[in-house]
């Protein structure tokens, strides 16, 4: 059964800092995965997608990696801000293309 | 145009209310997704449309009826709800269902709903 872990569950970093959240999954027999931003009561927000056969994104200050073998993908955000503040999910599509999603990392920006 | 709206914002309601949410996209996707997510949990998935056929259902209470009368449109109809029904309900679409490669999925803002 595939299984998605996203360590630690909050983060807080001065504002300016480079940082890396992190992703695991148990099964590496994946189609993609999806990097989501959430602000607290609202929708989500897509962030980055990597399709299996891709190794990494890249958007603006974000990038997100993908190790299929290690069963890991990390999304690196650079000179962190405050807007930066949210709850950030991956999900990834496994065999049943439903969305598999980790429980999140709540980051938070201290000015 | 990567939006998908959500009407209303807010509901608050009677357990013998019946009310509806809504929910629209404009990108030609085929694919429609309605999740509940409870605080500080990532979303479950309710139901999925493809090609305006229901293509999926979790075993969601007959209590929620999903209905899509168009491809662009999604609607969540709610009867007899319970208060531990109250939660944010968000609305999804993807290019197709089920697909390998065409099934990022954009989400809207989402419902907040009050089951009194």
């Amino acid at each position: 059964k595939q299984e998605v872990t996203q360590i630690p569950a909050a983060l807080s970093v001065p504002e300016g800092e480079n940082l890396v959240l992190n992703c695991s999954f148990t099964d590496s027999a994946i189609y993609n995965l999806q990097w989501f931003r959430q602000d607290p009561g609202k929708g989500l927000t897509s962030l980055l997608l990597i399709q299996s056969s891709q190794r990494e994104q890249t958007s603006g200050r974000l990038n997100a990696s993908l190790d299929k073998s290690s069963g890991r993908s990390t999304l690196y955000i650079a000179a962190s801000q405050p807007g930066d503040s949210a709850t950030y999910l991956c999900a990834l599509i496994h065999s049943n293309y439903q969305l598999i999603w980790g429980a999140g990392t709540k980051l938070i920006i201290k000015p | 145009d990567t939006e998908v709206t959500q009407t209303p914002k807010h509901l608050v309601m009677g357990m013998t209310n019946k009310k509806s949410l809504k929910c629209e996209q404009h990108m030609g996707h085929r694919a429609m997704y309605w999740y509940k997510q409870k605080a500080k949990k990532p979303p479950e998935l309710m139901f999925v449309y493809s090609y305006e056929k229901l293509s999926i259902n979790e075993s969601v209470p007959s209590r929620f009826s999903p209905e899509c009368p168009n491809s662009s449109l999604l609607n969540l109809h709610l009867h007899a709800l319970q208060p531990e029904d109250s939660a944010l309900y968000l609305c999804a679409s993807s290019q197709e269902f089920p697909d390998r490669l065409y099934n990022e999925q954009f989400f809207g803002p989402g419902t907040r709903l009050t089951v009194l």
